[in-house]
């Protein structure tokens, strides 16, 4: 079971930055999927998390219209797009399967970094 | 929502036993939680499930050294038979029906 995020880069405040989460190893459409990030020097936090058929979303209130979370489960694929970026942003982003509906998270990537900064 | 508190840090000897606790906001006393473990350069690692009746579903390759419990608003992590490579800041995690999921600010073990 396998997690890769691609994605990550600098990028100025404002701009706009879409990190992709590619999943193997495990049916992708019997889960629900999240993205939780790491300040630099800070603990883990919830981003935003999608279930399986995309009809629940959840965000956290700092992203929340600022960020949209999808996924393909024909390519087994999480989505964030990640508009108006701002410095508090910046952070190592992990993708995390659950282990069904908004639930614990049993399988985590590896992360992608994302720095908002001019 | 709910809130997770845990202690910013936590030290036992080499070989000793730790105690980690992670304490439920009142009024949500009764959710399940789960344990991770974030070693310094790597992705964070699920360690457990623990349900509010004390049943826990580990991870795969987790290591019998580590357990749950619980105690009404507090849920236990402990670690048995320390070794070096279990230094590392170690998170609990729940969610709740609003499509929502909480962290706890984690707690960084000290393997002396």
């Amino acid at each position: 079971v396998h997690l890769v995020e691609s994605g990550g880069d600098l990028v100025q405040p404002g701009r706009s930055l879409s990190l992709t989460c590619r999943a193997s190893g495990f049916t992708f459409v019997g889960y629900a999927m999240h993205w939780v990030r790491q300040r630099p020097g800070k603990g883990l936090e919830w981003v935003a998390g999608i279930n399986w058929d995309s009809t629940s979303v959840g965000y956290t209130d700092s992203v929340r219209g600022r960020f949209t979370l999808s996924r393909d489960n024909s390519k087994n694929s999480l989505s964030l797009m990640m508009h108006s970026l701002r410095p508090e942003d910046t952070a190592l982003y992990y993708c995390a399967k659950d282990v069904g509906d908004f639930d614990a998270f049993d399988v985590w990537g590896q992360g992608t970094m994302v720095t908002v900064s001019s | 929502q709910p809130v997770l508190t845990q202690a910013p840090s936590a030290s036992a000897s080499l070989g000793a036993s730790v105690k980690l606790t992670c304490t439920l906001s009142s009024g949500h006393t009764s959710y399940n939680i789960a344990w991770h473990q974030l070693q310094p350069e790597k992705g964070p690692r699920f360690l457990m499930k623990l349900n509010n009746d004390g049943s826990h579903t580990k991870g795969d390759g987790i290591p019998d050294r580590f357990s749950g419990s619980f105690s009404g608003a507090d849920r236990f992590l402990t670690i048995s038979n320390l070794q070096s490579e279990d230094e590392a800041v170690y998170y609990c995690q729940t969610w709740d029906s609003g499509i929502r999921v909480v962290f706890g600010g984690g707690t960084k073990l000290t393997v002396l």
